[in-house]
């Protein structure tokens, strides 16, 4: 994998249901992983960020897996709720210092009532 | 605590104009990266500044340009306008490492339209 990917790129959930997305990223040279909520006319607010493998994150009702070695990660939401709706962004850091982030298209969720 | 804000937030340029995007980072942040989001795709890294200096950069051409100011804010340029510039240009600051966890603070960034 050369590139981060996210699947699925739109999701519909209804609300009280609980959902996951993956997000895939190149295993080598890895340094971190981040998770990253967006909701529309607002900025990109960091929900998670993992160096570890076999990592586990939670904030509320979202929760977060790692695996460095096969290169990938689990967003789970448990009982959506509307405000829950956003794009999911995932980004890969890679060897460290300035080297930047390379961001995944996302995921769009929405939460249906 | 004031968090990240960016000037303007919309403009309209033609093919071949300079345009200066600024932003102004999160109080005690001393790292700057610019991010640039094209329609349909994730954000792509442009460059990173801290201490007034580039100290990281994507795969973009000179034509894009940065700077850092003593009080941290920062400006992105682009000469040359070109249609496929037209994006949202996110910026995000973070503070020194000993206090960092590596997360990025963004502004809702600057949407360029060129014609």
């Amino acid at each position: 994998i050369l590139n981060v990917e996210q699947s699925p790129q739109s999701l519909h959930v209804q609300e009280g249901d609980s959902t996951n997305f993956t997000c895939s990223f190149p295993s080598s040279n890895f340094y971190a992983l981040h998770w990253y909520r967006w909701e529309t006319a607002k900025s990109p607010e960091a929900l998670f960020v993992m160096t570890l493998n076999g990592d586990e994150k939670k904030k509320g009702r979202i929760s977060a897996t790692l695996n460095t070695k096969e290169g990938y990660s689990y967003l789970y939401i448990k009982g959506s709720q509307p405000e829950d709706s956003a794009t999911y962004l995932c980004a890969s850091h890679s060897g460290g210092g300035a080297d930047g982030l390379t961001f995944g298209k996302g995921t769009h969720l929405i939460i249906q009532p | 605590e004031t968090g990240v804000t960016q000037s303007p937030t919309h403009l309209i340029k033609t093919r071949g104009q300079q345009v200066t995007l600024r932003c102004s980072s999160q109080s005690g942040h001393n790292t700057v990266s610019w991010y640039q989001q094209a329609l349909g795709q994730g954000p792509q890294f442009i460059f990173q500044y801290y201490r007034e200096e580039e100290n990281g950069r994507g795969n973009f051409p000179p034509r894009f340009s940065g700077l850092q100011f003593p009080n941290y804010s920062s400006e992105l340029n682009v000469n040359a306008l070109e249609l496929d510039d037209s994006a949202l240009y996110l910026c995000a600051s973070s503070p020194p490492d000993r206090k960092s966890t590596g997360e990025l603070f963004f502004g809702e960034g600057s949407r360029l339209t060129v014609l």
